[in-house]
């Protein structure tokens, strides 16, 4: 069976201080895809990355980049020099097989970023 | 637009009545997905159409929701007797098959029962 473990549930930091948000996965598939999305306010969620199980290189977008171990099955992601519009709800989230089945979902970080 | 729409946004209904919820994906994209989310949880999977057939409909509660999508673009999504439990914000997502995985949501349908 497969579970997505986001033990983070409420993070809040002042503008400008780095993020990182925990994800834990477990699946006996060998091959599987991790994301993140992010759901702002207004509740509609927004793919941020895919990563499939056959790469381990980190990847960086910016501010944000990403931390792929399956030595301890986590896919973290780290915000730096965290703004404002970064409050939102983070969700990551585990597709097995070759991606096209339905995600499942961890329970979300709600991170609050302070002026 | 040229995302996924839903409609209502907002439903309002009393236990016991029957609801449905309207789905309109993105032109050309051939998967469609509910998923449901209670306050302060993840999205949770109901099912996923490929086309026109139900590919995955596991995580459909119980048999009082049904889904359809006949001509493989928009979906609805029904509800019978509905029960306070229901209550949750229903969103819809769509894919193609050029984007594994990535899906793109709808803002969302919030049921509430009465």
């Amino acid at each position: 069976a497969q579970k997505v473990t986001q033990a983070q549930t409420e993070i809040s930091v002042v503008e400008k201080e780095d993020v990182t948000l925990d994800c834990v996965y477990e699946t006996r598939d060998t091959t599987y895809y991790l994301f993140w999305y992010k759901q702002p306010p207004s509740g509609e969620l927004v793919f941020l990355i895919r990563r499939n199980s056959f790469d381990e290189q980190n990847e960086i977008s910016g501010r944000y980049s990403w931390n792929f171990q399956k030595s301890t099955s986590s896919f973290n992601f780290t915000i730096t020099a965290s703004q404002v519009v970064d409050s939102a709800v983070y969700f990551c989230a585990l597709s097995e097989d070759s991606g096209n089945t339905p995600l499942v979902f961890g329970k979300g970080t709600r991170l609050s970023v302070i002026a | 637009g040229a995302g996924v729409s839903q409609t209502p946004s907002n439903k309002v209904t009393e236990k016991g009545k029957y609801v449905e919820l309207r789905c309109d994906p993105i032109s050309g994209h051939t998967a469609l997905y509910w998923y449901r989310q209670s306050l302060g949880q993840g999205p949770e999977f109901l099912i996923y159409f490929q086309g026109t057939g139900a590919a995955d409909d596991s995580g459909l509660p119980n048999d009082r929701f049904f889904a359809v999508r006949p001509e493989g673009s928009v979906s609805t999504l029904k509800i019978q007797r509905t029960e306070r439990g229901d209550s949750a914000v229903y969103l819809c997502a769509s894919s193609s098959s050029l984007n594994t995985g990535e899906l793109f949501f709808g803002e969302g349908s919030r049921l509430t029962v009465l």
